[in-house]
């Protein structure tokens, strides 16, 4: 079944520690993006990716960093995790082509919890 | 600054109607999404209006105002599954999505 799939679903981690969220799409999907969800609060951009090779900052950017060394691939790590990245985070992917509405789709989330 | 507004919660009732208002200010406009989130699931694509007017799927309709900023989602004959948040967001000139916080639809019986 084509999709978009994150690991680990959930995860209580200590602060300093360095963790990776993995994110993968089958989609063929040129642009992926991470977000994270707070109660409240819009989803907020992190990072993104328009195409394999490159990334971009979002909106709330620090202590966090992605890359992209094929299309399929879309890792977040945060380098040394602080309570304040307690969250879900949503991996997502787009077309983003002309004949395309640009429509994303997420993966499942993954819940982190810095203690 | 750009920004998305909607109500943070609506109640309405199993078979009813209820309509769900957007407002947005974007520097430049490209299109605007409503996607629904059940809780502690991810986001689902409902609709994508960038031209006026109404646009209907089913059971959901998407109307948009370019002129005022505006948008709403219509869910008719509601049912229970509706029970959601609904999160609307927009384009703006550089195909940068802004979303809202979304609004929490609870269905009564």
């Amino acid at each position: 079944i084509a999709g978009i799939t994150q690991a680990p679903t959930s995860q209580i981690l200590a602060a300093g520690r360095r963790m990776t969220l993995r994110c993968t799409q089958d989609m063929r999907h040129n642009a992926m993006y991470w977000y994270r969800q707070d109660l409240g609060l819009g989803l907020r951009l992190i990072h993104y990716s328009n195409t394999a090779g490159t990334t971009g900052k979002g909106e709330v950017p620090d202590g966090y960093s992605v890359s992209r060394a094929n299309t399929d691939d879309f890792p977040l790590t945060l380098a040394s995790a602080v309570p304040s990245q307690t969250s879900v985070y949503f991996c997502a992917s787009s077309a983003r082509d002309s004949q395309d509405t640009g429509e994303l789709f997420f993966g499942e989330g993954s819940r982190l919890t810095v203690l | 600054g750009q920004n998305i507004d909607q109500p943070t919660e609506m109640t309405a009732t199993e078979g009813a109607i209820v309509q769900i208002n957007c407002t947005y200010q974007t520097s430049g406009f490209n299109g605007l999404f409503w996607y629904q989130q059940h809780a502690g699931e991810a986001p689902t694509f409902l609709s994508y209006n960038v031209l006026d007017g109404l646009e209907e799927k089913g059971r959901f309709s998407s109307f948009l105002s370019r002129s005022k900023g505006y948008s709403y989602l219509l869910l008719k004959e509601l049912q229970m599954k509706d029970s959601a948040s609904y999160l609307c967001a927009a384009y703006d000139s550089n195909y940068q999505l802004i979303w809202g916080a979304g609004t929490k639809l609870i269905i009564k019986p």
